[in-house]
């Protein structure tokens, strides 16, 4: 099976701050990679699909990009809402697995 | 609005059979969409258990194969988890989530919380 590494596990930032997590994936998966916003525990919400698509809705100081085995997502200017865990996901129609999750915590 | 709402026992002892359901009000069954069960252990991170799309085809996680069984209703417009011979490993909030073909998850329950203890 295909396996999601985030890093980093932790992230302390600041009101304003612009920031990136990073999702590596051990083998080659294109662009079929999603990001999700989860608040304590309650249902995740999507963010992000196919690596950089925008979901309706979602705030445009969040992006994705990368392909292949690399992924990024960048949240400029945080703003309090924003302090949460995040996870990518792999996507298939016979396999969705997610990463470790980043948890973000306000410095 | 589609809504998702997850139903079923909080509570099961060791070796018990987890059944869940999943209502979707907003919304009918149709090709394009498939329907899927996550869990989270408690201070853990998500772990998809399987999936179902329109025709009936399922999909499962390789580790959970042989335990699971996801089934759907389209006249009542809901979708089912059964889980064999649970232990205090399969704990967890269990969501249930749409997707569309293509894409993930992008609509999900509130959560289910089942507790397997003896």
């Amino acid at each position: 099976d295909i396996e999601m590494t985030q890093s980093p596990s932790t992230l302390s930032a600041s009101v304003g701050d612009s920031v990136n997590v990073t999702c590596r994936a051990s083998r080659y998966v294109s662009v079929w990679v999603a990001w999700y916003q989860q608040k304590s525990e309650k249902a995740p919400q999507l963010l992000i699909s196919k690596a950089s698509t925008l979901q309706s809705g979602v705030p445009s100081r969040f992006g994705g990009s990368g392909s292949g085995t690399d992924f990024t997502l960048t949240i400029s200017s945080l703003q309090p809402d924003d302090f949460a865990t995040y996870y990518c996901q792999y996507y298939m129609s016979d396999s969705h697995i997610f990463g470790q999750g980043t948890k973000l915590e306000i410095k | 609005q589609v809504q998702l709402q997850e139903s079923g026992p909080g509570l099961l002892k060791p070796s018990e059979t987890l059944s869940l359901a999943c209502s979707v009000s907003g919304f009918s069954f149709r090709s394009g969409y498939f329907w899927a069960w996550i869990r989270q252990s408690p201070g853990k991170g998500l772990e998809w258990i399987g999936s179902v799309y329109h025709g009936g085809i399922t999909y499962y996680k390789t580790s959970l194969k042989t335990r699971v069984n996801i089934s759907m209703d389209k006249s009542t417009t809901q979708f089912f988890l059964k889980l064999d011979s649970v232990t205090a490993a399969d704990t967890a909030v269990y969501f249930c989530a749409r997707g569309e073909s293509g894409s993930t998850f992008d609509v999900w329950g509130q959560g289910a919380p089942v507790t397997v203890s003896s």
